[in-house]
């Protein structure tokens, strides 16, 4: 079955640097998320991008976060100054389109910030 | 009001009990609903979809009341193996390009031999 894969699995970065996370979304999927779980939290929202612009973003979003689609394949989140608060699970998604079906998230990125 | 409601457990029960999980959500506009698992630091797993018919796979069966907003998850001959978070999770899916989903803090679930 094909599934999202995230790397790294683990990133460790001191407060202040730039992260960028990967992502290879499903084949042939047209839709892609981020969520982020802070330890002991709830998952939560971040943005959904299609067609290469951003459809929809969170609060948690703000302009220290972008995305982008730089290739056919990577879909990635970058967190331009990291913050302690930063630190959590970072988990991607996608779907095949816009319908009401469930997403399959990626393993995830676990970020560490310093 | 949170727009995902769990009890947060955690349950404790013995292999073979029956478990229930109960959640609400408060955005009426909601359009699909979801329940996940999610075991500790891995990411949330799909486990099933939520029909207003009910469904049921195996030995879960779901249920989903929209008059209510009320969605259920019911475990039958409960597993060690069955012990992890249960995550009730909404589509908000206003239509257009979104289809964001919206995570209840999940119900952790111990099944004890």
């Amino acid at each position: 079955e094909p599934e999202v894969t995230q790397t790294p699995s683990h990133q460790v970065t001191q407060m202040g640097q730039e992260v960028i996370l990967r992502c290879v979304p499903i084949s042939n999927h047209l839709y892609f998320y981020w969520y982020r779980q802070i330890l002991g939290q709830k998952v939560e929202f971040l943005v959904s991008f299609y067609n290469n612009e951003i459809s929809e973003k969170s609060e948690i979003f703000d302009d220290q976060f972008s995305v982008e689609r730089p290739d056919g394949s990577n879909f990635t989140l970058k967190i331009r100054s990291t913050k302690l608060e930063d630190s959590a699970m970072y988990f991607c998604a996608s779907t095949p389109d816009i319908s009401n079906q469930p997403q399959h998230f990626g393993d995830g990125t676990r970020l560490s910030i310093l | 009001r949170k727009e995902v409601e769990q009890d947060p457990g955690p349950f404790n029960v013995p292999e073979g009990a029956t478990v229930a999980f109960n959640c609400t959500y408060s955005n009426s506009a909601s359009q699909s609903f979801f329940w996940y698992r999610q075991d500790c630091r891995k990411e949330p797993k799909l486990l099933m979809s939520v029909y207003s018919s009910g469904n049921e796979d195996g030995r879960f069966t779901a249920q989903l009341n929209r008059a209510s907003q009320y969605i259920s998850l019911l475990i039958r001959d409960s597993k060690l193996s069955d012990s992890a978070t249960y995550l009730c999770v909404v589509n908000r899916g206003y239509g257009g390009a979104t289809n964001k989903l919206i995570f209840g803090t999940g119900t952790l679930l111990a099944v004890q031999p």
